[in-house]
């Protein structure tokens, strides 16, 4: 079935470090794939998406390129600001699944000054 | 500009009493959806609905009901608490298209004792 695979955190970065977090997906169409982010005591909020391969999403300086043939929608951010730290989570949605979103399982990040 | 809203935002049952957990969106989204977050985890989805009457279970639907009498409004029902339903809910609502994202309340914060 459809899925959505995370890597693991917490991810402890410095401040102006660069950031990578890696989202990869198994889909048996063409999904939409989405960054959400959760900070400390909130909800969920988009941070970005794209529709359709080779797509980039950006926003806050974070961006993510939708690339079909390794099937992965890799969040990166050049500089990363103690402002960051949340948890962020990958997600997919497809017509053949009923709409539903596909969950990673989240990975936390922490920017140390 | 409202969104979705969710009240109350904490609250303390205990063990075997019950209460409804409130969702209401005014965006008009056909679909909603309740999610479970524990400490440090991801999103568990509990039950969804596709539209005003209709409702399914999600992966972890035992111990909660739902009900969607308005395209509007989606509460959950706990029944008979029990401490392992003591968690973060989310509700969320969204636009039955692959490409567009949910929106997420700010959670209610459930302690049972």
């Amino acid at each position: 079935g459809d899925s959505v695979t995370q890597m693991e955190g917490p991810v402890t970065l410095s401040e102006e470090a660069f950031l990578t977090i890696n989202c990869t997906y198994t889909a048996t169409g063409y999904p939409s794939l989405f960054w959400y982010v959760q900070y400390p005591g909130e909800g969920l909020q988009l941070l970005l998406k794209a529709t359709k391969a080779d797509d980039k999403g950006s926003n806050k300086g974070f961006e993510a390129t939708y690339r079909k043939e390794t099937t992965s929608f890799h969040l990166e951010k050049g500089s990363v600001q103690v402002s960051d730290s949340a948890v962020y989570f990958c997600a997919l949605s497809i017509r053949d699944s009923n709409y539903q979103l596909i969950w990673g399982a989240g990975t936390k990040l922490i920017i140390k000054p | 500009n409202a969104g979705v809203t969710q009240t109350p935002k904490f609250r303390i049952l205990k063990i075997g009493q019950s209460m409804t957990l409130q969702c209401t969106q005014d965006m008009n989204h056909n679909y909603m959806y309740w999610y479970r977050q524990d400490p440090g985890m991801g999103l568990k989805l509990i039950y969804y609905s596709v539209g005003a009457g209709i409702t399914d279970k999600g992966e972890v639907p035992n111990g909660y009901n739902v009900s969607r009498s308005t395209t509007e409004d989606f509460p959950l029902r706990l029944e008979l608490a029990a401490p392992s339903q003591t968690s973060v809910y989310f509700c969320a609502s969204r636009s039955p298209d692959r490409a567009t994202e949910a929106f997420f309340g700010q959670g209610t914060r459930l302690t049972v004792v």
